[in-house]
This record gives C-alpha cells, structure tokens and sequence, in this order.
C-alpha cells in the first residue's frame, strides 16, 4: 500500500462548481499534512495546511481531516479556469525530520 | 521574498558524466531536501538534510550524494549520470519546527541525460 494515495484524475468541474480532491495516507502517527499545487511545468506551492481533525478553511479553499479514516481532502469552492492545475496531497511522517512524503498528484480541469 | 533557488533550469548532460545540482535558499532553514519528479511516480525523496554536513538518505538514494557544507547551500551530485536520471529535479527547505510552513520549494531543475 503506497503511504499517501490520490486519484490522478483528471477531475473535471465546470467554472463556479466546488472541486473535491481526496488523500488517504496509511501511518496513523501521521500529525501534519499539506496540499500543494502544481502548475504545468512549475514547481510545488504550498496552498493549506492542517494539523487537526475537522475543517480548515483559507479563502475559497477548505482543507479536511479525519485521522480515524486517515483521509484528508480539499475543497475549492468557485472554482476557476486559474485553479487548473495539479494538486498534490503531502503527510508528514517523521516529525523529528520534517520528512514529506507526497502522493503523486489529482489533475484538476476547470472548464470555462 | 524568500526563496530556494536552483542554479540551473534546464540541463543536458551525457552518459557517464558527473553533475552537480546546486540549491542556495535565504531563509536560514535548517532542512533541505532533494526530490525528483516523474510522470505518475509523483515526488520521490532522494536525500535530505536536517544540519550542516549531515546527511540522510531518502527512499531512492542509489546514484546520488549530497553535500552540504554551508546551511545555505545543499548539492546534489549524480556521481555517474545515466539515462534513467532524466527527470525534473526539486530542492526544497524547511525550518526545523516548520510544520506550519511545510517545504518552500525551488523552481526545478529539469535534467536530460543523453
């Protein structure tokens, strides 16, 4: 079982509709988590972070966790053609390092 | 405006060859890392490291080292490029504590080994 697992898509949402993207990670100590995205060619950005269970909300984005289920999600509400893009979900496995541990990525399409 | 930055944004090398990777970020990090990016095998952790000259491997270390002398500055070296190489490489840092800001990452460097 890899460690952090996403769809890889493509989603795709028509312009104004909320896109859902989903994360399941398999080590239960898991403390912290992230959602990158990635545009074509460029490299990751950091978009949110959560820590505890329940909802995080930054803008149009909401990031959820349930460490029970082991599953992390984003919501982008509105969502638009600019939020095409790839979107990778990201656990912290050892807190002593700060080592990352990434799932390979959802493609979100946004269509006008 | 911190930053990571990436000495080279595209690179060609060939087979057999010794390449440095170098990464200079200006936040004063404590940890650094390097990824390789790949169509559908997502990011993989190559090496990373916590302080100066300390080093740790990652989950596919095999053909590489690292060097670390300075707190700025992290390189990565492919003693002996190979064609399975050819990838798009990512420095990243982070502060010791810096759950909260997670990596800063630097615009890449895509490698193609001929």
């Amino acid at each position: 079982q890899k460690e952090v697992e996403q769809n890889s898509g493509p989603l795709s949402v028509p312009e104004g509709a909320i896109a859902s993207l989903n994360c399941t990670y398999s080590d239960r100590g898991s403390q912290s988590f992230f959602w990158y995205r990635q545009y074509s060619g460029k490299s990751p950005e950091l978009i949110m972070s959560i820590y505890s269970n329940g909802d995080k909300e930054d803008g149009r984005f909401t990031a959820q966790l349930n460490k029970a289920s082991q599953y992390v999600s984003l919501l982008i509400r509105d969502s638009q053609p600019s939020d095409s893009a790839t979107y990778l979900c990201s656990v912290i496995l050892d807190g002593a390092t700060n080592k990352l541990i990434f799932g390979t990525g959802t493609l979100l399409a946004v269509q006008p | 405006d911190v930053k990571v930055t990436q000495s080279s944004r595209y690179l060609v090398k060939r087979t057999g060859e010794k390449v440095f990777l170098e990464c200079v970020q200006d936040m004063d990090h404590e940890n650094m890392f390097w990824y390789r990016q790949d169509p559908g095998l997502g990011l993989r952790l190559i090496y990373f490291s916590y302080d100066v000259k300390m080093k740790e491997k990652g989950d596919i270390p095999e053909g590489y080292s690292v060097s670390r002398e300075k707190k700025e500055r992290f390189s990565l070296i492919l003693e002996s490029a190979s064609t399975n190489q050819t990838s798009m490489y990512l420095c990243a840092s982070s502060s010791l504590g810096g759950t909260e800001l997670g990596y800063t990452f630097g615009s890449g460097t895509r490698l193609t080994v001929v």
